[in-house]
């Protein structure tokens, strides 16, 4: 059975104070490890797609890590606008289809 | 940017009542998902859809819950009758790739 852990379950930060959210995973055949945002009450906004372990992904003040058992999420300098929940999700072979197991999340929130 | 669409964004339902939920996905997305997210907890996949056809509905509750997307477009959830349990946020995705899924803003159901 896949299976995520994310961690810390909640992480508060100055603006500015980088910081890295862990995605720790089980699967058989990773097919990609998805990260996504999401803000109170909203959907999950795709952020990014990795595929193997070494690659790495940015998008403005963060970047997202592979390795075969964990990804990290890595904010650099964060505003607050970046305080939301973010969701990490796995996506096995191609026998389990294209669904995604989720963790629990890591609620972020950053202050001014 | 083209957007997933969901409707209604809100419901209360009584126990025992029928509600059904909408979802148009991104044009040209051939795969469409329904997911329930728990507060607090991540998403988890219902149902999936390759055009009209079911390919995952192994997490369906079969005995009230059914889902249809009959012209390969659009979709509906129901759920027939409503149990307190089911009170959750529903969310609709969809995709042209398997490696990157768009997520409605969901439809929030509150069963009294």
């Amino acid at each position: 059975e896949d299976q995520v852990t994310q961690s810390p379950e909640a992480l508060r930060l100055q603006e500015g104070e980088s910081s890295s959210l862990n995605c720790s995973y089980t699967v058989s055949g990773l097919r990609g490890l998805f990260w996504y945002r999401q803000d109170p009450g909203k959907g999950p906004e795709f952020l990014f797609t990795l595929y193997s372990a070494g690659e790495e992904k940015e998008k403005e003040r963060l970047k997202a890590t592979l390795t075969k058992k964990e990804s990290f999420l890595h904010i650099t300098a964060p505003k607050p606008e970046d305080s939301a929940t973010y969701l990490c999700a796995v996506q096995a072979g191609e026998t389990s289809g294209s669904r995604l197991t989720f963790g629990e999340g890591t609620q972020l929130t950053v202050n001014p | 940017e083209a957007e997933v669409a969901q409707s209604p964004r809100y419901k209360i339902t009584e126990k025992s009542q029928a509600v059904a939920f909408w979802c148009d996905p991104i044009s040209g997305h051939a795969t469409l998902y329904w997911y329930r997210q728990i507060l607090g907890q991540g998403p988890e996949l219902l149902v999936q859809f390759q055009d009209e056809s079911v390919v995952d509905d192994s997490q369906l509750p079969k005995d009230r819950f059914s889902a249809e997307r009959l012209k390969g477009v659009d979709s509906t959830l129901k759920i027939q009758p409503a149990e307190l349990g089911d009170s959750a946020m529903y969310l609709c995705a969809s995709s042209q790739h398997w490696n990157t899924i768009y997520f409605g803003e969901g439809s929030w159901l509150t069963v009294v």
